[in-house]
């Protein structure tokens, strides 16, 4: 079954506003990705976060990766239609090869100007 | 840039038939994947393939089988295909441990 988390499953923006995006594991991970799937397209990725408390940025994203290595988060500032779309986790334990990553159920974000 | 390749857009079959869905990497990535997306599960992991010939299982490979005879072409059969089976199916192909590029997807309908 899925053991990875993300919340919320859904978020409602109004543009300009802020909003994060939360991935939990039950287990230590090796690395995570974050993907973005924009409606009728396919994940495309976005970042990969390896050290523990890693923070990553590109322009109005931020991504973290906490210090137990557990968890991520995704924050979006002054957020614009064009951050319309689902957003992925995914995340390789430490047990796991190379390569076998699992895929968070994604947070569906809505923006409304 | 990396271009993967799915072989269909859209495909109707019908239950019991054996399905052929073909995936193509021009990059020379080591691993492939195969996914299916349903609504509200996300994406699951069917198999994936480290190297020719190689697979491993990943979280619900049942009813499914993958080949993988060249480096650049990874195939996912569905040796009988059930109604359950309808979804979008993904393929993604990476070098060791970097990031995944996906083909646009493949919508199977199972009447």
């Amino acid at each position: 079954g899925q053991q990875v988390m993300q919340i919320p499953q859904y978020q409602h923006v109004q543009e300009g506003e802020d909003f994060t995006t939360y991935c939990n594991s039950s287990t230590t991970l090796s690395n995570i990705q974050w993907y973005k799937q924009r409606p009728g397209g396919h994940p495309v990725f976005l970042i990969q976060l390896v050290k523990s408390g890693e923070v990553k940025k590109q322009k109005r994203l931020t991504f973290q990766f906490g210090e137990a290595k557990k968890n991520s988060s995704l924050h979006i500032t002054a957020t614009q239609t064009t951050d319309v779309g689902t957003y992925f986790c995914a995340v390789r334990k430490t047990t796991d090869s190379w390569g076998k990553f699992q895929f968070g159920a994604g947070t569906q974000v809505v923006v409304t100007p | 840039d990396v271009k993967v390749t799915q072989s269909s857009r859209y495909l109707v079959k019908r239950t019991g038939e054996k399905v052929f869905l073909e995936c193509v990497q021009d990059m020379d990535h080591e691993n492939m994947f195969w996914y299916r997306q349903d609504p509200g599960l996300g994406l699951r992991l069917i198999y994936f393939s480290y190297d020719v010939k190689m697979k491993e299982k990943g979280d619900i490979p049942e009813g499914y089988s993958v080949s993988r005879e060249k480096k650049e072409r990874f195939s996912l059969i569905l040796e009988s295909a059930s109604t359950n089976q309808t979804s979008m199916y993904l393929c993604a192909s990476s070098l060791r441990g970097g990031s995944q590029y996906f083909g646009p997807g493949t919508r199977l309908l199972v009447l």
